[in-house]
């Protein structure tokens, strides 16, 4: 079945460092792939998404670019804050019209000021 | 109230009790999930309902999990007979089916 797989953490940087997370996933279709962001003590949120291949997307100075030959959405920050402290999540769905998401296991990140 | 509203926010029960777990939509919403997170691990999927489809059940664990939605509105999650590996966080989330899932913030489910 459909899967994702996330770098695992947690990952500790200093402020204004360059941020890679790796998420790669194995799906039969043309899934839409997403990143959602769990800060302390709150629900997750929709951090972006991209709905076909190569299809980058972007928000808040993160991005990730949907890389169909090598089944990966990784997600960068240039310049990351003590603020981006979170969980981040890489997921897929089937199609983007809704259906179940598949979750990976999720990363830690921790930025130190 | 604007988001998904999930109660109780905390639940500690005995083993062997049955527990129910309450997820309020966000109006409108035609789609609803529930999610178990785990200490350390990923989010699980449970079970998907869009509006008056069957259910996508295929990631309940066991049958002693059981959910129900009430047309696009409430829905509760329960669990019979719980054991100590349902400890957990249980997410419930809606949508209009673009993708994007707007979260609870869970209940908090302890078995002693």
């Amino acid at each position: 079945g459909d899967s994702v797989t996330q770098m695992e953490g947690p990952v500790t940087l200093s402020e204004e460092a360059f941020l890679t997370i790796n998420c790669t996933y194995t799906a039969t279709g043309y899934p839409s792939l997403f990143w959602y962001v769990q800060y302390p003590g709150e629900g997750l949120q929709l951090l972006l998404k991209a709905t076909k291949a190569d299809d980058k997307g972007s928000n808040k100075g993160f991005e990730a670019t949907y890389r169909k030959e090598t089944t990966s959405f990784h997600l960068e920050k240039g310049s990351v804050q003590v603020s981006d402290s979170a969980v981040y999540f890489c997921a897929l769905s089937e199609n983007n019209q809704g259906g179940k998401l598949i979750f990976g296991q999720g990363t830690e990140l921790s930025v130190k000021p | 109230g604007a988001g998904v509203s999930q109660s109780p926010s905390n639940k500690v029960t005995e083993k062997g009790k049955d527990v129910e777990l309450r997820c309020d939509p966000i109006s409108g919403h035609t789609a609803l999930y529930w999610y178990r997170q785990s200490l350390g691990q990923g989010l699980e999927f449970l079970i998907y309902f869009q509006g008056n489809s069957a259910p996508d059940k295929s990631g309940l664990p066991s049958d002693r999990f059981s959910a129900e939605r009430t047309g696009e509105s409430v829905s509760t999650l329960t669990i019979q007979r719980t054991q100590q590996e349902d400890s957990a966080v249980y997410l419930c989330a809606s949508s209009m089916n673009t993708g994007e899932l707007f979260f609870g913030e869970g209940s908090r489910l302890t078995v002693l």
